[in-house]
């Protein structure tokens, strides 16, 4: 079945760690992008990636560091120098073609910093 | 700024239809997305308008006015499982997406 797989999905660290949350694609897609989701809130774009070997920053890249080496893989690091990074993490991917490009989504990490 | 306003909340009763409303001010416009999301899991692609009109698939439904930057989501025969948050995100003119911060629907039997 092709999708996008996110791990774990519950995450606890200790403040001051740095922690990488994982995003898995096999739906061939070309871009890729990191969200984050608080209560109360819309998702806010932390990274996007369109092509292998290329990524941008969002709306709140601080704290937050991504790469994209392969097509099927956008790993996130959350930095220590992140000041609030407990949050619902999401990936997402898309064909990266055209106007209507929908974007699905893994089912989300949740990270807990202690 | 650019900024996507829906309800907080809203309750509905089992069977019967609900209607959720959408109002967008972005910098330009590509398209209106309507996503389901259940509580912890991630959001689901519902529907997608560019053009004026009501776009119907199944029990739900898409409206959308762009000029007067408002759209709305039908479901009808509401049931258990459509218990959810709906969210509302607008493709800007840089074909960034901008999300509003959901409503969250209760279906009371």
């Amino acid at each position: 079945d092709g999708g996008i797989t996110q791990s774990p999905k519950y995450l606890f660290r200790k403040e001051g760690q740095n922690v990488t949350l994982s995003c898995e694609q096999n739906l061939n897609h070309d871009a890729m992008y990191w969200y984050r989701q608080d209560p109360g809130q819309g998702l806010r774009l932390i990274y996007y990636s369109q092509i292998v070997n290329d990524f941008q920053k969002g709306d709140i890249a601080e704290g937050y560091s991504v790469s994209r080496e392969k097509k099927e893989s956008f790993p996130l690091t959350v930095t220590s120098a992140q000041k609030n990074p407990t949050a619902f993490y999401l990936c997402a991917s898309s064909t990266g073609q055209g106007i209507t490009d929908t974007q699905y989504f893994g089912p989300g990490t949740r990270l807990t910093v202690l | 700024g650019q900024n996507i306003d829906q309800p907080t909340e809203m309750t509905a009763t089992e069977g019967a239809i609900v209607q959720i409303n959408c109002t967008y001010q972005t910098s330009g416009f590509n398209g209106l997305f309507w996503y389901q999301q259940h509580a912890g899991e991630a959001p689901t692609f519902l529907s997608y308008n560019v053009l004026d009109g009501l776009e119907e698939k199944g029990r739900f439904s898409s409206f959308l006015s762009r000029s007067k930057g408002y759209s709305y989501l039908l479901l009808k025969e509401l049931q258990m499982k459509d218990s959810a948050s709906y969210l509302c995100a607008v493709l800007d003119s840089n074909y960034q997406l901008i999300w509003g911060a959901g409503t969250k629907l209760i279906i009371k039997p």
